[in-house]
């Protein structure tokens, strides 16, 4: 099965700070990957699908870019509300998850 | 408008069996996989497996082979998730989702003696 890894595990920053989470596939997964948002207690969000493609109605501040086994998602200009998890997804085979990434306040 | 509603939070007893369910409105119940996941308290989100309720062919994780079966009820667009013998282990949200953009709000298993 397909592995993802996801780095940092976790980041500290402030309002208005640029974040970027990077995650890699074991396999080339094309752009098969989703991103997910998920704040304590709460189910998670979808941000971006298809490495690279906004979900309708999430902020545009949030942007995905990657193919094949390395993809990155940019957060430019954090806001209060974007504090929490984020994990990224491949559902080229079999779906699996990254470990995730935990966004706090510096 | 695309709903999907869990069954309520449960405590069972290891040994046990348990099936949870997930009820989809707004359609496409048969046009769409529709996945299970897992979350253990405190931990990450761990892909259970998937249904095509149209044909009731299903995928697995590895990790889920064997320790849970999926199946789905088109007359009633449910999708059922269903534990044979629990395990303490298996204490965890559970969601279902579709396409990830659409989610339950998780049913929160608790196996304990």
């Amino acid at each position: 099965d397909i592995q993802m890894t996801q780095s940092p595990s976790s980041v500290s920053a402030s309002v208005g700070d640029r974040v970027t989470i990077s995650c890699q596939a074991s396999q080339d997964v094309n752009t098969l990957v989703n991103w997910f948002q998920q704040k304590p207690g709460g189910v998670p969000r979808l941000l971006v699908f298809d490495a690279s493609n906004l979900e309708q109605g999430a902020p545009p501040r949030f942007s995905g870019s990657g193919s094949g086994t390395e993809f990155t998602l940019t957060i430019s200009g954090l806001q209060s509300e974007d504090f929490g998890t984020y994990y990224c997804h491949q559902y080229d085979r079999l779906d699996t998850f990254g470990p995730g990434t935990k966004v706090d306040l510096k | 408008e695309v709903h999907l509603v869990q069954s309520g939070a449960v405590v069972k007893k290891p040994g046990e069996s348990l099936t949870i369910s997930c009820a989809v409105s707004g359609g496409g119940f048969t046009t769409f996989w529709h996945s299970w996941v897992r979350q253990v308290p405190g931990k990450g989100l761990e892909w259970v497996g998937r249904i095509n309720p149209a044909d009731s062919s299903v995928d697995y994780s590895p990790s889920f082979r064997g320790r849970v079966t999926m199946s789905a009820d088109t007359s009633i667009s449910t999708a059922f998730l269903h534990f044979n013998s629990l395990q303490s282990s298996d204490t965890a949200m559970y969601y279902c989702a579709r396409l990830g953009r659409n989610w339950g709000q998780g049913t929160l298993v608790t196996v304990s003696s």
